[in-house]
């Protein structure tokens, strides 16, 4: 089936920048996303990128794709201590109807003052 | 974006009672909805796929005679957590999508099974 995976945590300081990167397996992907989730809320939808894009931009945001290697990175440029939260990359099968998504285990970044 | 509701935002019950939780999209229709469940710092797992008009699609080890899904209208969808016990304590988000591309999450239900 499915897999994505990130790395579990990122620590930066204020204005830095930060990359969380994610690996998904499933080839016949057609969306990747990327969420933020803060303590105790749902998921907020940041951004995503169709499969045949290999960046997008969106203000502080950058989402940048290798479909040969299957790696999906967010950057966020000027990290500020309101960026703290858990991040998950998603992706949707291009196998599916639906929207049926696989999430990764979710990077928890941390920024410090 | 899109709006996506739930209620309650929590709740607290006892081990053999049952809940429900709403989800509604506020400005858009769904016919599609989903619901997950995330326990404390793990990701989100599909549970099921809610369907207007037609049954829900459990995901599999999601036992459906315990997850009651009816997807009353194209702005409503509710999960039933039924005979519930402790270790369904947990964190249940639902998600409609809007178009093609796009799919909103609400802010999630906490349920604690005492």
């Amino acid at each position: 089936g499915e897999d994505v995976e990130q790395s579990l945590f990122l620590s930066v300081r204020e204005g830095d920048s930060s990359v969380i990167n994610c690996t998904y397996t499933d080839s016949s992907s057609t969306y990747l996303y990327w969420y933020k989730q803060e303590p105790g809320a749902g998921l907020q939808l940041l951004t995503y990128i169709f499969s045949n894009m290999d960046m997008k931009q969106d203000q502080r945001l950058t989402v940048l794709l290798n479909k040969k290697d299957k790696h999906l990175s967010l950057r966020i440029a000027d990290t500020q201590t309101g960026d703290s939260a858990i991040y998950f990359c998603a992706e949707r099968s291009g196998n599916t109807g639906f929207q049926k998504l696989v999430f990764g285990t979710g990077t928890r970044l941390l920024v410090s003052p | 974006g899109a709006v996506v509701s739930q209620h309650p935002s929590r709740v607290i019950c006892k081990s053999g009672t049952s809940v429900k939780i709403e989800c509604r999209s506020l400005d858009f229709q769904a016919t599609t909805m989903f619901w997950y469940r995330q326990f404390p710092k793990q990701s989100l797992m599909l549970m099921a796929t809610s369907n207007e008009g037609s049954k829900a699609t459990y995901e599999q080890g999601v036992e459906k005679d315990k997850f009651l899904i009816n997807h009353a209208s194209l702005t409503l969808s509710t999960l039933t957590v039924t005979s519930a016990h402790p270790e369904d304590s947990s964190f249940y988000i639902c998600s409609a999508p809007q178009g093609r591309e796009t799919q909103y999450f609400g802010p999630g239900t906490r349920l604690l099974v005492l």
